[in-house]
Order: structure tokens, then C-alpha cells, then sequence
């Protein structure tokens, strides 16, 4: 099974400021995904982080708020741009294992904006 | 657009007691996924449905997936205290791997 890390695991940030997720995957993987859980709901798309080539954003979701990297197969970054309260939420990467038909979540970047 | 709705919201039992959530899909669905979330934790995968009308069994855990592919269910016997957590249903829309949640059943148990 794919291990995921995340950094940070968590971080409290100002208002108007901007906080880069790391996401680390210890296997090379084709489809990476990011995620967001606001406070006691569901998961929500972010984007599909491409390899070598711009993100796939969902509907509600732009490059410009939560621009996206994937240099390689096993790495990638979401930044939260000009954040707000609103932006409070646990972000997460995802990957799917084409291989067995699975799909493994990383541990969460739980963010807190004042 | 696609929906996948999660019912109950919230279920308290008392340890022993079964559980089931209810999974439906506004289309059909090529395959359902089930997750569980600890308190404080990330989603962790539990299985996958593929075929109309599988059932799968995990211990005491049941997984169903109805004839038209379009709902599912989840059923625990015999509640713990580890069962405790947040439990998810997926469907894939468009292609690409991309999924759609449940809103989730949170199953509190009370020893």
C-alpha cells in the first residue's frame, strides 16, 4: 500500500496570508488528488495534480486560490492563497494505486485561520 | 450534477448493538467505495463493490451494493468501542479516479 506524508500536519495562520501542503508519496502513482474537509463535514475535490502539467480543478475551485505542483510521480503542493477564515479545513492528498484498486488518503494538513 | 447521499447522519448505539448506513446514488455507479474515519484521523479505505448485487464481508462488517448499482449499505454486527469513527461512501464520476463522497454516518458507541 502507498505511504503518504504530509507537512504540516497542522499550522494556524493570519488572515490575508498564504500556506504551502507538502504531500510525499513513497511510490510513484499516477492520479494525486487533493482534498478538503471542512469542520465536521464530507471530503471535497480540490484538483487532480497533474504530472508536468497544470491541475484539474473542480467546480468551485480556481488556480489562482489553490495553485498546485507535481514536479514528479511522488510529490506534490497545494498553496492556499489569501486565506480567510472560510479557508479553515483539514486538506488532504489523495492517490490512487492502479494496481489494486485502491485509494489511500494522506494524513491531513489541518489548517486554522484567524 | 452527480449526488451520493449518506443516511443516518449521526446513529448512537449501545456496544453490541448492529449498525447499518444507507448509501444512494443520484446514477448508476461503476463501483462504491466505503471509508472510515477515526476522530482526529483521515479517511482509511475499507473495500471496494464492483458487481451488482455483491455482498463482502470483513469480519463483522457486511458491505452490500444493490442490484441497480445505484445504493449501498454497510452493516456491523455486534458494535465496539474501536468501531467508533466516521464512515464514508465514494462513487467515481467522470473518469480519472476522481471520487464523490457521502456526507457520512458518524457511529458513536456507548460501552
Amino acid at each position: 500500500s502507498a505511504v503518504i506524508s504530509q507537512k504540516p500536519s497542522r499550522d494556524i495562520c493570519q488572515r490575508g496570508t498564504s500556506l504551502t501542503i507538502q504531500c510525499q508519496v513513497d511510490s510513484q502513482v499516477t492520479m494525486m488528488f487533493w482534498y478538503r474537509q471542512q469542520p465536521g463535514q464530507s471530503l471535497t475535490l480540490i484538483a487532480t495534480a497533474n504530472q508536468g502539467s497544470e491541475a484539474t480543478y473542480e467546480s468551485g475551485f480556481v488556480i489562482d486560490k489553490f495553485p498546485i505542483s507535481r514536479p514528479n510521480l511522488t510529490f506534490s503542493t497545494l498553496t492556499v492563497s489569501n486565506m480567510s477564515p472560510e479557508d479553515s479545513s483539514i486538506y488532504l492528498c489523495s492517490v490512487r494505486d492502479l494496481r489494486t484498486d485502491t485509494q489511500y488518503f494522506g494524513p491531513g494538513t489541518r489548517l486554522t485561520v484567524l | 450534477g452527480q449526488q451520493v447521499m449518506q443516511i443516518p447522519q449521526y446513529q448512537h448505539v449501545q456496544e453490541g448493538e448492529d449498525f447499518t448506513t444507507y448509501c444512494n446514488s443520484s446514477t448508476t455507479l461503476s463501483n462504491i467505495q466505503w471509508y472510515k474515519q477515526r476522530p482526529g484521523g483521515h479517511p482509511v479505505f475499507l473495500i471496494q463493490l464492483v458487481k451488482s448485487g455483491e455482498v463482502k464481508k470483513q469480519k463483522r462488517l457486511t458491505f452490500q451494493f444493490g442490484e441497480a448499482k445505484k445504493n449501498s449499505s454497510l452493516h456491523i454486527t455486534a458494535t465496539q468501542t474501536t468501531d467508533v469513527g466516521t464512515y464514508f461512501c465514494a462513487g467515481p464520476y467522470n473518469q480519472g479516479g476522481k471520487l464523490i463522497f457521502g456526507q457520512g454516518t458518524e457511529l458513536s458507541v456507548k460501552p
